[in-house]
């Protein structure tokens, strides 16, 4: 079965700073993976996405992740981190057995100081 | 576009009691779906619809139903609530069933079951 997993439950960082989120996956075959944020008291919103080609996917709000097939990880990344992205990050997976059914991991928490 | 509505956004039940979670998108999205959130778990599917009367379960589909007479609309019913129901639920919709596409999500009902 597939499964997700986001190793850092909850992640500080001061603004300006960069990041990167870790997201690793279980999956036999080619994933269809994503990233989503939800900020407080919202639903999610897609910053990302990555099916196949340039294993480098560039998202909204400045945001870009990494596919590493070797590693099984698709980890998100921004350089330069603002306080409005104070949100709960959570990288997701699509089967291809049923492609809308989507297997999310736990989400990583990202607090910013000022 | 509305895009993906929910009602109510709160709800206090007691257990044993009764109600519908409302769910609607006005993008005229074949697929729909409903998601539970809880801590440290992600989101998890409840269950799905590919189209209007068609409706199959997700990976916790226990004490819910659903049914999907129109297009647009897509409730949750909890039959007789249970302490373990307390959660976030959210709504899903995409146009489409493939993995290409992209979900949209509602903003959430927030449940607590005394």
């Amino acid at each position: 079965a597939q499964s997700v997993t986001q190793p850092d439950i909850h992640i500080t960082v001061s603004e300006g700073a960069s990041l990167e989120l870790r997201c690793n996956y279980s999956y036999g075959a080619t994933p269809y993976l994503f990233w989503y944020v939800q900020s407080p008291g919202q639903g999610l919103q897609l910053l990302l996405k990555y099916f196949s080609g340039d294993t480098l996917v560039q998202g909204i709000k400045g945001f870009e992740a990494e596919f590493k097939r070797s590693q099984s990880s698709f980890n998100l990344r921004k350089p330069s981190v603002h306080w409005s992205d104070a949100a709960e990050y959570f990288c997701a997976v699509a089967p291809d057995n049923y492609g809308q059914n989507f297997v999310f991991g736990p989400g990583t928490r990202l607090s910013v100081l000022p | 576009n509305a895009g993906v509505t929910q009602t109510p956004k709160f709800q206090v039940l007691k257990t044993g009691q009764s109600m519908t979670l409302q769910c609607a998108q006005d993008m005229n999205h074949e697929y729909m779906s409903w998601y539970r959130q809880d801590p440290g778990m992600g989101l998890r599917l409840i269950h799905y619809s590919v189209g209007a009367g068609i409706t199959d379960q997700g990976e916790v589909p226990n004490g819910y139903n659903v049914s999907r007479s129109t297009t647009e609309d897509f409730p949750l019913r909890l039959l007789s609530a249970a302490p373990s129901q307390t959660s976030v639920y959210f709504c899903a919709s995409s146009s489409r069933t493939t993995r290409e596409e992209t979900q949209y999500f509602g903003p959430g009902t927030r449940l607590l079951v005394l």
